[in-house]
């Protein structure tokens, strides 16, 4: 079945601590892959996308991710995060095919400590 | 920088009734979508819509759903008759061209709860 995963629910990081949010993906072929964040009162934003190409990835606001065909992964990180980085980051995939539809994992809490 | 706005931001509802969530999409994007977030779960598709028609729904999008642009800037996202489970966080997103390559830009959400 098609699926992706988020493994960690919350996850709790000093501020200028690195931090790193799993994510894996199980489909027939590679899907588009997304990460987008929520911030409280907030629609999601966009971090960053992959199609093709490049398996590391940069975004908005200092994040990466990196696509790891071998694992399924597409983990984001931010090398040094903020207080304002406090946010729920998803995680989501998209066939390849004329497909509009995204699917979401279950999503991160990013909780940044001073 | 615009963006996609959605009214109200929390609804209450008694079950049975009717609700009607609103949403605004940037002004010259030309598909939409709904998505909902039940407490707990996964961000789940419902719906798109483009020309004025349902491109795809999901198995969530019943007889007890429906969805139209009304004028040049509305889309909403009609329930008939609510349920105890329809308690959901509800998200509208809206994109430029209708692949999944254009970037979804989604909304704060509406609340709605039903009791």
């Amino acid at each position: 079945a098609q699926s992706v995963t988020q493994p960690d629910i919350h996850i709790t990081v000093s501020e200028g601590a690195s931090l790193e949010l799993r994510c894996n993906y199980s489909y027939g072929a590679t899907p588009y892959l997304f990460w987008y964040v929520q911030s409280p009162g907030q629609g999601l934003q966009l971090l960053l996308k992959y199609f093709s190409g490049d398996t590391l990835v940069q975004g908005i606001k200092g994040f990466e991710a990196e696509f790891k065909r071998s694992q399924s992964s597409f983990n984001l990180r931010k090398p040094s995060v903020h207080w304002s980085d406090a946010a729920e980051y998803f995680c989501a995939v998209a066939p390849r095919s004329n497909d509009y539809k995204l699917s979401f994992g279950a999503g991160t809490t990013v909780t940044v400590r001073a | 920088e615009p963006e996609v706005t959605q009214t109200p931001s929390h609804q209450v509802t008694q079950m049975g009734q009717e609700v009607i969530l609103r949403c605004v999409p940037i002004s010259n994007h030309l598909y939409f979508y709904w998505y909902r977030q039940i407490l707990g779960q996964k961000v789940e598709f419902l719906v798109s819509f483009y020309n004025n028609e349902i491109s795809e729904k999901s198995e969530i999008f019943d007889d007890q759903f429906s969805v139209e642009r009304p004028d040049g800037s509305n889309f909403t996202l009609k329930i008939r008759s609510t349920k105890l489970e329809d308690s959901a966080m509800y998200f509208c997103a809206s994109s430029g061209g209708g692949s999944v390559a254009d970037t979804q830009y989604f909304g704060p959400g509406t609340r709605l709860t039903v009791l």
